[in-house]
C-alpha cells in the first residue's frame, strides 16, 4: 500500500510570494488533514478535510492561506502572500474509518524557507 | 495557551537502558491519547496509544501509562536500541473531536550504543 504523497519536498521563496503544496493521501482515506510543524514545535493542524468537505479550519489564517480538495481525494494547500513566519514543514496525513481512534497516516512533508 | 507540554526537549540513554519520555495535558475532556514517532526528513509514524479507561497498554518494549488524576503520561521504553533514536510528540484527543489531535512540542530521544 503506497503511503501518503507530498510535493515538493523541500520549496524556497522570498516573502510576498505564493507557493503551493500537493497531498495524495493513502487510497481509500476519505479523512485528509494538513498541519504546520514549525521547527522545534509539534504539528499544529490547520484544516481537516472529509471527503471533500472541511470538517474543522479554525486555526487556518484564511487571509493568506487557501486549501482545497475538489474530488475528494488529492489536496492542495496554498500561501499567497507568504510571510517570513510561514517558514515550516507542512505535513499532509490521511486517515479511513477503520483507522485506529487518533490514528492517523503522515506524508514527508515539504520543507518551506520563506526568506 | 498549550493544552499539551512535554517539558523535556531533549533525553540521552544507554542502549538496553530504560527511556521514559514524560508529556502533560491540561484540559481533562481528552480522553485518548498517542504518542507518535518522527525521524528525519519523514512524517511522525504512530506508536502506541491508550484510552481513558486505561492507566497502562502494552506493545512489545513500549508501554504508555496514564495518570488521569494528574493529567500525565509518560512512554517507557525498554530496553532502549540505537534505532528508537528519533523524536518523541505525544498527542491527544476526545471522542467527539472528529479524530482531530492536538500535539505536544516532541522530545528528542538519543540512545548511545
Amino acid at each position: 500500500e503506497a503511503g501518503v504523497a507530498q510535493s515538493p519536498r523541500y520549496k524556497i521563496i522570498e516573502k510576498r510570494q505564493s507557493v503551493a503544496f500537493w497531498c495524495n493521501p493513502i487510497s481509500g482515506h476519505a479523512t485528509l488533514y494538513w498541519y504546520q510543524q514549525i521547527l522545534g514545535q509539534g504539528p499544529k493542524l490547520l484544516i481537516q478535510f472529509q471527503n471533500n468537505g472541511v470538517v474543522d479550519d479554525s486555526q487556518l489564517p484564511k487571509d493568506r492561506f487557501s486549501a482545497e480538495r475538489l474530488k475528494g481525494v488529492d489536496s492542495t494547500l496554498k500561501i499567497q502572500p507568504a510571510k517570513l513566519e510561514d517558514s515550516a514543514v507542512y505535513l499532509c496525513a490521511s486517515s479511513s474509518w477503520t483507522s485506529g481512534v487518533g490514528e492517523q497516516y503522515f506524508g514527508p512533508g515539504t520543507r518551506l524557507t520563506v526568506t | 495557551d498549550q493544552q499539551v507540554k512535554q517539558n523535556s526537549p531533549s533525553l540521552s540513554v544507554q542502549e538496553g537502558r530504560i527511556s521514559i519520555l514524560n508529556c502533560d495535558y491540561t484540559n481533562s475532556m481528552f480522553d485518548y491519547f498517542l504518542w507518535y514517532k518522527k525521524y528525519p526528513a519523514e512524517g511522525p509514524t504512530f506508536l502506541i496509544s491508550i484510552s481513558s479507561i486505561k492507566d497502562k497498554n502494552e506493545d512489545g518494549r513500549f508501554t504508555v501509562f496514564l495518570n488521569k488524576s494528574a493529567k500525565h503520561l509518560s512512554l517507557h521504553i525498554v530496553p532502549s536500541q540505537p534505532g528508537d533514536s528519533a523524536v518523541y510528540f505525544c498527542a491527544v484527543t476526545y471522542h467527539n473531536a472528529g479524530n482531530m489531535l492536538t500535539f505536544g512540542g516532541g522530545t528528542r530521544l538519543m540512545v548511545k550504543p
